[in-house]
């Protein structure tokens, strides 16, 4: 089955560490996408990559980072520097023919 | 910069009627897509329903139909035959035709959208 996979779907860390969050595709898309979701802000854009080895800030990417090494892989690293980390993050992939998004079912995030 | 407009933050509607949720967007291009996407309670997105600008027609998927107004700016989602599952999240996206390396969508805010027995 092709498909977006987001592990693990709950996550816990400690005030001041780093935490990987992993999204991977085998959908053969292009492009990747990282949002950030909180309650009455609806998805905001924070890293996307229209080809390996390169990718872009979005709206909010202070705080986070990201890589783009492969072309089913896109890691989204949320550093100590994200003032307020504890939100629900989606992954997206995107096909360049159909032009529409296909989404992971997400990570919460939650810092302690 | 493109916007993209949701006037209404909840909206509740009745088993097997009809509701219609709106969606306003401001962009200078010609030549873009829109979407709507359900997110349910289990918070996995869903590509509902797609339109191309350059199509007049509206696009219609089974009870999901839109109202394309491009001079007005406005894409409307009608949904029939309201049923339980239908209850969720839906946002309304923008994205331009010929953004080369800067394919992104450009979301609305969400219609919480209750369905009630």
């Amino acid at each position: 089955d092709g498909g977006i996979t987001q592990s693990p779907k709950y996550l816990f860390r400690k005030e001041g560490q780093n935490v990987t969050l992993s999204c991977e595709q085998n959908l053969n898309h292009d492009a990747m996408y990282w949002y950030r979701q909180d309650p009455g802000q609806g998805l905001r854009l924070i890293y996307y990559s229209q080809i390996v080895n390169d990718f872009q800030k979005g709206d909010i990417a202070e705080g986070y980072s990201v890589s783009r090494e492969k072309k089913e892989s896109f890691p989204l690293t949320v550093t100590s520097a994200q003032k307020n980390p504890t939100a629900f993050y989606l992954c997206a992939s995107m096909s360049g023919g159909l032009n529409e998004q296909f989404f992971g079912p997400g990570t919460r995030l939650t810092v302690l | 910069a493109q916007t993209v407009t949701q006037s209404q933050p909840e909206m509740s509607v009745q088993e097997a009627e009809t509701v219609t949720l709106s969606c306003t967007y401001d962009t200078s291009e010609n030549n873009y897509y829109l979407f709507w996407y359900k997110q349910p309670p289990s918070r996995q997105m869903i590509l509902v329903i797609r339109q191309e600008a350059y199509k007049q027609q509206n696009a219609t998927e089974n009870r999901f139909s839109v109202n394309f107004q491009k001079a007005a700016k406005s894409f409307s989602l009608k949904i029939s035959d309201s049923q339980l599952g239908d209850t969720a999240m839906y946002f309304c996206a923008f994205m331009r035709t010929n953004a080369g390396n800067n394919r992104k969508l450009i979301w609305g805010l969400g219609t919480s959208l209750a369905v009630n027995p």
